[in-house]
């Protein structure tokens, strides 16, 4: 049973490239969330997804864009990275009926 | 204000010891509440759900204080194993999971 996983598990990047966090789930979960990780600040929001067809921000959304493409995927793209984008990422998914979250592995993403 | 908060920490405690930490939410209408574990760069775990009665998980016991928003989490008998980051999880009706930040616990032999 794979739960959660996130590709790719490590990225750099320079600044100003684009590229896309993939995160997919096998639970048949409706909710999926993107967080990132920071020294001090644990882990923030960026978009959430309560159910298929449904996203909104979360706490820091600013410079990420994410896709639901179905129940099972769900995808956060960086259009132009910045320094303060480098982050630990962090995917999860939950069912509404049993709201324990399920994390994926994390992305260790450096912008240059 | 953030909508969860907790002590940094860190707790340093000896093997065999009792640690206790709190975490507040600001968000009256939270519907769930949880504390995860979370070990040196891996992914957070859930560690207990936290029921409004109290509730116990071997070693662990967790509380839950509606009227004060706060929760609280018990490590007795610690062991080596149990150093880690504690990560109070909220839940609110909109689905929406709000973390605090970690209470770093260190075990020592």
């Amino acid at each position: 049973n794979a739960g959660v996983t996130q590709t790719p598990k490590f990225q750099v990047l320079k600044t100003g490239q684009s590229m896309t966090l993939q995160c997919a789930q096998d639970m048949n979960h409706n909710s999926m969330y993107w967080y990132r990780q920071d020294p001090g600040m644990g882990l923030r929001l960026i978009y959430y997804s309560a159910s298929e067809g449904t996203t909104d921000k979360g706490e820091v959304p600013n410079g990420y864009n994410v896709s639901r493409l179905n129940k099972r995927e769900f995808s956060l793209r960086l259009e132009s990275a910045a320094p303060s984008q480098t982050s630990v990422y962090f995917c999860a998914s939950s069912d509404g009926k049993s709201p324990v979250a399920f994390f994926g592995q994390g992305t260790r993403l450096t912008v240059v | 204000r953030k909508e969860v908060e907790q002590d940094p920490g860190p707790f340093n405690v000896p093997e065999g010891a009792t640690v206790a930490f709190n975490c507040t939410y600001s968000n009256s209408a939270s519907q769930s509440f949880f504390w995860y574990r979370q070990d040196c760069r891996k992914e957070p775990k859930l560690l207990m759900s936290v029921y409004s009665s109290g509730n116990e998980d071997g070693r662990f016991t967790a509380q839950l204080n509606r009227a004060s928003q706060y929760i609280s989490l018990l490590i007795r008998d610690s062991k080596l194993s149990d150093s880690a980051t504690y990560l109070c999880v909220v839940r609110g009706n909109d689905y929406k999971l709000s973390f605090g930040a970690g209470t770093t616990v260190t075990v020592r032999a």
